[in-house]
């Protein structure tokens, strides 16, 4: 079993679409939670760190379910530039920095 | 903004070709990685270091090695590449080891092993 898993997608959503990814983890010991974008071709970049409360960033919203081991992320009102590859990211503390990447959730938004 | 070179963007080697990628960060950051990213796999960790001419195993280390002997500049060796090491290969840097450490990716150089 995979360390984080996510839905590969394709999700192709019109624009201004609601649009929510799901992800789960194996390690309850997994202590820190971020979702990273990742365009075409480029490198990934952190969208945004998940709180056991739960947070928000403008159109995007995280949630955490530590029992559950698992992540979401929201986006409302989907832009075409929204269009990317979302990926999950757990961190276990060993001494170092540790990410454990799940293999991302492709979007397409059309107009 | 923290800036993080990777020394390509492509490269097609041969089967027993020594590979260098390199790496350079300009944020002073203590820590440096190397990933690779295959479809279906996501990002695996090969190798990371720390400070200065330490370096520690990540998830998949075999047929690769590391060099950093300087802070800013990290590199990733294939001693002799071979065909299933046809990949993304991913530089990273971060600032510290806290587990809410943001790491900064560079652009990635897409190799090609024939």
């Amino acid at each position: 079993r995979k360390e984080v898993e996510q839905d590969p997608g394709p999700f192709n959503v019109p624009e201004g679409a609601t649009v929510a990814f799901n992800c789960t983890y194996s390690n309850s010991a997994s202590q820190s939670f971020f979702w990273y974008r990742q365009d075409c071709r480029k490198e990934p970049k952190l969208l945004m760190s998940v709180y056991s409360s739960g947070n928000e960033d403008g159109r995007f919203t995280a949630q955490l379910n530590r029992a559950s081991q698992y992540i979401s992320l929201l986006i409302r009102d989907s832009k075409l530039s929204d269009s990317a590859t979302y990926l999950c990211v757990v961190t276990v503390s060993g001494g170092y920095n540790k990410l454990i990447f799940g293999a991302g959730t492709r979007l397409a938004v059309h107009p | 903004d923290v800036k993080v070179t990777q020394s390509s963007r492509y490269l097609v080697k041969r089967t027993g070709e020594k590979v260098f990628l390199e790496c350079v960060q300009d944020m002073d950051h203590e820590n440096m990685f190397w990933y690779r990213q295959d479809p279906g796999l996501g990002l695996r960790l090969i190798y990371f270091s720390y400070d200065v001419k330490m370096k520690e195993k990540g998830d998949i280390p075999e047929g690769y090695s590391v060099s950093r002997e300087k802070k800013e500049r990290f590199s990733l060796i294939l001693e002799s590449a071979s065909t299933n090491q046809t990949s993304m290969y991913l530089c990273a840097s971060s600032l510290g080891t806290g587990v809410a450490e943001t790491q900064y990716f560079g652009p990635g150089t897409r190799l090609l092993v024939l």
